[in-house]
């Protein structure tokens, strides 16, 4: 089975911060890789897939990178609503999730 | 619009079944591959299932002989039959639709709202 390292399990930021995302797969998973973020009491939301393509509607502050074993989720300026959980999955093999990654207010 | 409504959890007692059923709009079931994820309280999430356009199914280590997705294309619905319920089966379950590209990548989205399942006597 394919493990997940995601990084941090938390993280405290203000409006206007940029926040830096990081997963990290135990094989290469080329860019078999999405990013979801998760409202409390509210379902997944499809960020980013492969890697890097920004999921319609997403808006333009987050952004994908990496491929191989290390990936990035980069918020360039966190706004009010950004308050979340952040999960990466890898779609190599089966699907695996992230621990997540709770963002919240400092 | 496409969209996924999920119904049928429950409060269930250790070793029972339930059938989880999840409505599909705006796009049908067997044309895309279906897939159920689950969340147990306060914790992360956890792929249990899928069903390939084609009919083809997987499941998780930790449901498999336990649990059976299906879909009925005529009602475009998708369902997870459990049995043998397990306290540790306890969570939020999640459908899904598969999206695929060219070069196989594949992703879920949307997402239904999810349906609690609560194993407990």
């Amino acid at each position: 089975d394919i493990q997940m390292t995601q990084s941090p399990s938390s993280l405290s930021a203000s409006v206007g911060d940029r926040v830096t995302i990081t997963c990290r797969t135990s094989q290469n998973i080329n860019n078999y890789l999405n990013w979801y973020q998760q409202k409390p009491g509210r379902a997944p939301n499809l960020l980013i897939f492969a890697a890097s393509s920004l999921q319609s509607g997403v808006p333009s502050r987050f952004s994908g990178s990496g491929s191989g074993t290390d990936f990035t989720l980069t918020i360039s300026s966190l706004q009010p609503e950004d308050y979340a959980t952040y999960y990466c999955q890898q779609s190599y093999t089966s699907w695996t999730f992230g621990q997540g990654t709770k963002v919240d207010i400092k | 619009e496409v969209k996924l409504v999920e119904s049928g959890g429950g409060l269930i007692q250790p070793g029972g079944s339930l059938r989880l059923s999840c409505e599909a709009s705006g796009f049908t079931v067997n044309n895309n591959f279906m897939t159920w994820v689950r969340q147990a309280p306060g914790k992360g999430l956890e792929w249990v299932a899928v069903m390939y356009s084609g009919g083809s199914t997987y499941y998780a280590d930790s449901v498999r002989g336990r649990c059976a997705i299906s879909r009925n294309i005529l009602r475009n619905i998708l369902y997870l039959q459990m049995n043998s319920l397990r306290a540790e089966d306890t969570a939020v379950y999640y459908c899904a639709r598969g999206m695929m590209d060219g070069d196989e990548n594949n992703w879920f989205d949307p997402w239904g709202q999810g349906t609690l399942v609560t194993v407990s006597s």
